[in-house]
């Protein structure tokens, strides 16, 4: 099962929106609705951000925010902050034989 | 507080034997599975496998069945992750997790740093 397919790094300025895609197949991403996305801060475990595609747990800003259309998912972050500098990672249920697949991860920097 | 207590860093030789824990607290351990994660240094997050403490239901990632082996005690509420023979590329952080909201992970030990070097 290969990982699935994100952008190395994507930048934006304060307050901007900026997106990160999320492309699996029709095995994982195309199957089920159960993409989550994490956030990792340097030297930090991961935080759950967004979990079913587009359900945010309690706590999360409603600035982020998630879609999913084919085998590609999605998470956008609005009113960009410097907080939210960090990497992100999706991550798809794949079925009952494999289970899960991790994203390659996004390097989000804030300009 | 709902939380996953990790045991310490780890400096083991290759060929050396290796177990580390994942303590639960918090909630109902044995009602949630348990997910292993492994990142690498500089890398990215990889599903190794998962476990539900309570009837020890394990099921592992392709990539990682038969280099590891998940366990739990229910008793005390712990899971781990064991080697029988550590390779230096197993040198890692390994994440702990619980499979809570709709098969997400929402809670995250802090982590275990495994080194492996001779």
């Amino acid at each position: 099962q290969s990982a699935l397919t994100q952008p190395a790094s994507v930048s934006g300025s304060p307050g901007q929106s900026i997106t990160i895609s999320c492309t699996g197949t029709s095995s994982d991403v195309g199957s089920y609705n159960l993409v989550s996305w994490y956030q990792q801060h340097p030297g930090k475990a991961p935080k759950l951000m967004i979990y079913e595609g587009s359900k945010r747990p309690s706590g999360v800003s409603n600035r982020f925010s998630g879609s999913k259309s084919g085998n590609t998912a999605s998470l956008t972050i609005s009113g960009l902050q410097a907080e939210d500098e960090a990497d992100y990672y999706c991550c798809s249920y794949a079925g009952s034989s494999t289970f899960y697949v991790f994203g390659t991860g996004t390097k989000v920097t804030v300009l | 507080e709902v939380q996953l207590v990790q045991s310490g860093a780890e400096v083991k030789k290759p060929g050396e034997s290796l177990k580390i824990s994942c303590k639960g607290s918090g909630y109902s351990f044995t009602s949630y599975w348990i997910g292993w994660v492994r990142q690498m240094p500089g890398k990215g997050l990889e599903w190794m496998g998962i476990i539900y403490p309570g009837d020890s239901d394990t099921r592992y990632s392709p990539s990682f069945q038969g280099q590891v082996t998940i366990s739990a005690d229910k008793s005390i509420s712990t899971a781990y992750l064991q080697w029988s023979s550590l390779k230096a590329s197993d040198t890692a952080m390994y994440y702990c997790a619980r499979l809570g909201l709709r098969f997400a992970f929402d809670i995250w030990g802090q982590g275990t740093m495994v080194t492996v070097s001779s």
